[in-house]
């Protein structure tokens, strides 16, 4: 069964810096798909950036981006320029070619941006 | 322009009574979702329907059931519920089944609270 792993449960950076969220995954399969998303205070859970696992080139959204490593597993997100709207609980998803768009998660990183 | 709604946004229910959550969608999306989302956990998939076939995880207790009437509306129906049920409760759409990077859309969530 695949796993998502994220190891950081909080996180802080001032704002207009830069920081860097934590995801590693374990899987057998050579096919799939990583996803970051934003859980704002309150708020519905929304995309903020996705990966496909066949393509080397990293994902990038605006002020989004991340850093995928295939061998080690491996799907960081960061985050330039951080702004006060940022903060939120942030979650590290995989979801498997073969099994539909069932999304396996992780247990969130919560980010506080302080002014 | 909501496209995932929720009613209500907070429920309070006593124990061992049954509880109706509800979920429409106005994005015309084949898939909708039911995750529990414990306090600083992950979401966790409850089921799915794909159209009006039902998909349950092997391990949703059957406690949880779900009714999908139409394509903009979805149920969640909690017949008895315990004092381990409180929980935000996740609704999500996506257009497909298996549809690459297709992405899940996310309502705000019920949060069910029971004495």
């Amino acid at each position: 069964a695949q796993t998502v792993t994220q190891s950081q449960p909080e996180m802080s950076v001032q704002e207009a810096e830069t920081v860097t969220l934590s995801c590693t995954y374990d899987t057998s399969e050579s096919d799939y798909y990583l996803f970051w998303y934003k859980q704002p205070p309150s708020r519905q859970m929304i995309l903020v950036i996705r990966q496909e696992a066949y393509k080397q080139q990293n994902a990038t959204e605006n002020r989004f981006s991340v850093n995928f490593q295939k061998a080690a597993k491996s799907f960081s997100l960061k985050i330039s320029d951080s702004q006060l709207g940022d903060a939120a609980m942030y979650f590290c998803a995989y979801r498997s070619s073969s099994s539909g768009d069932k999304l396996t998660f992780g247990t969130g990183t919560r980010l506080a941006v302080r002014p | 322009d909501a496209m995932v709604i929720q009613n209500p946004r907070y429920q309070v229910t006593q124990f061992g009574k049954p509880v109706t959550l509800s979920c429409s969608q106005t994005l015309n999306h084949n898939v909708m979702y039911w995750y529990q989302q414990k306090s600083s956990q992950a979401p966790k998939l409850l089921f799915h329907y794909y159209d009006k076939d039902f998909n349950n995880e092997a391990d949703t207790p059957d406690n949880f059931q779900s009714r999908r009437p139409n394509t903009s509306f979805c149920f969640l129906d909690i017949r008895s519920p315990g004092l381990g049920d409180a929980a935000m409760y996740l609704c999500a759409t996506s257009r497909e089944w298996g549809g690459g990077t297709d992405t899940q859309y996310f309502g705000p969530g019920t949060r069910l609270t029971v004495l």
